[in-house]
């Protein structure tokens, strides 16, 4: 089983400013890996999909980098809509599909 | 629109059984596999199940293999989820998920809203 590990847990960051949250796998996923958006009370949703591609109606400040065992979110511009639990997720070797434990970003 | 409806959630008895449901619309049900995960209350998110589009095809993560049966009824556009012998640990609201990229296998968009299992301790 893949192991995904998401650093830090926990990341406060101003309004304006950037965010820069990252995805280790404890093996090579290639670019097989995406990037989710949870906020309270609602499913998830998908940003970033084959480690570098926005999804359908994903604004511009969303980027992914990386490839390999190396990923990395940046939301360049945080807006208050952007406050949530962030989630990476492998799927280039399943079953299991992985999960990362979440970075939670705050307001600070 | 594509759209996936969970429900039959509730509280049970460890256990018990419980079946849940995900009704689909706005695409080809029998050409997508689809998939179960559950998210524990204040937990991340974690892969349940996934079946392929003909239903012939399953997999189980190693938690809930012998316990839970996954299911589809491609006439009805209607995904189960069978799960008996349940523990406290099985409580969770699970989503129903679509791949987003490829009718086989990806990362999931778009996801249902969620049904919530109980099971006490």
């Amino acid at each position: 089983e893949i192991v995904m590990a998401q650093s830090p847990a926990t990341l406060s960051v101003s309004p304006g400013e950037r965010a820069t949250l990252s995805c280790r796998a404890s093996q090579s996923v290639s670019s097989n890996l995406a990037w989710y958006q949870q906020k309270p009370g609602q499913a998830p949703r998908l940003l970033i999909y084959g480690a570098s591609t926005r999804a359908t109606g994903i604004p511009a400040r969303f980027s992914g980098s990386g490839s390999g065992t190396e990923f990395t979110l940046t939301i360049s511009s945080l807006q208050s809509e952007d406050f949530a639990v962030y989630y990476c997720q492998q799927y280039n070797n399943w079953p299991p599909y992985t999960f990362g434990q979440g970075t939670k970003l705050e307001i600070k | 629109e594509v759209q996936l409806l969970e429900s039959g959630g509730g509280l049970v008895q460890p256990g018990g059984s419980l079946r849940l449901s995900c009704a689909a619309s706005g695409f080809t049900f029998s050409s997508y596999a689809l998939s179960w995960v559950r998210q524990a209350p204040g937990k991340g998110l974690k892969w349940v199940s996934t079946i392929s589009g003909s239903g012939g095809s399953t997999y189980y993560a190693d938690s809930v293999k012998g316990r839970f049966t996954i299911s589809r009824d491609n006439s009805k556009n209607t995904l189960y989820l069978q799960m008996n012998s349940l523990r406290a640990e099985d409580t969770a609201v699970y989503y129903c998920a679509r791949p987003y990229t490829s009718g086989w296998a990806g990362c999931f968009d778009p996801w249902g809203q969620g049904t919530l299992v109980t099971v006490p301790s």
